[in-house]
């Protein structure tokens, strides 16, 4: 059974910064690219980064370009998003995606976790 | 703003059919394919629909997709209200090389 477990959200003050990080089980993690999408309180879903399976390349939202970096730890099963420079604009519940044939096809969740940018 | 263009409600009562467009551009639907996700109430999206119109294992074939030029549209037969969730079409886009969501659509059952 596939398990995406985030953890590290929680209170930031706008500038700071969060490291967010998500535990994968139940399939060959270096084997499948990883996205996080997020989704802000009350709103739709955005996405933020992905990842290939070797950690070799990197996408980004606009959004988040030059501030969030996505990597992953294969021999850990981990995926991280490292965040900086916070805005309140990124307050959001941030999901874990294990993605499948194609880049924008994410066959599985995490239950997210919440980040808030507030002082 | 979102890249995709879904409207922002629908509805129906048990055992219609009803149906949600997606509507997007040249440079994501018009060059890839189409993916659904549902939101139920206080969870995480799940897959529903990839590739356009395939069905991942366990969804009922009540949920169907297809896609036109640089349209798509998932269609809901035999509605029942477990079906009452948020509704986001997904595709890659190649110009801003990254994935785009519609801004997702409140299917309400009647």
């Amino acid at each position: 059974e596939v398990q995406l477990l985030e953890s590290g959200g929680g209170l930031v003050q706008p500038g700071g910064s969060l490291r967010l990080s998500c535990v994968a089980s139940g399939f060959t993690f270096s084997s499948y690219a990883m996205s996080w999408v997020r989704q802000a309180p009350g709103k739709g879903l955005e996405w933020v980064s992905a990842i290939s399976g070797s950690g070799g390349s990197t996408y980004y939202a606009d959004s988040v370009k030059g501030r969030f970096t996505i990597s992953r730890d294969n021999s850990k099963n981990t995926l991280y998003l490292q965040m900086n420079s916070l805005r309140a604009e990124d307050t959001a519940a941030y999901y874990c995606a294990k993605v499948g044939r194609q880049l924008a096809v994410f066959d599985y969740w995490g239950q997210g976790t919440l980040v808030t940018v507030s002082s | 703003q979102s890249v995709l263009t879904q409207p922002p409600s629908a509805s129906g009562t048990p055992g219609q059919r009803v149906s949600i467009s997606c509507s997007g551009s040249s440079s994501n639907i018009g060059s890839n394919t189409v993916n659904w996700y549902q939101q139920l109430p206080g969870t995480a999206p799940k897959l529903l629909i990839y590739s356009n119109n395939q069905r991942p294992s366990g969804v009922p074939d009540r949920f169907s997709g297809s896609k036109s030029g640089t349209s798509a549209s998932l269609a809901i037969s035999g509605l029942q209200s477990e079906d009452e969730a948020d509704y986001y079409c997904a595709a890659w886009d190649d110009s801003l090389n990254g994935v785009v969501f519609g801004g997702g659509t409140k299917l309400t059952v009647l």
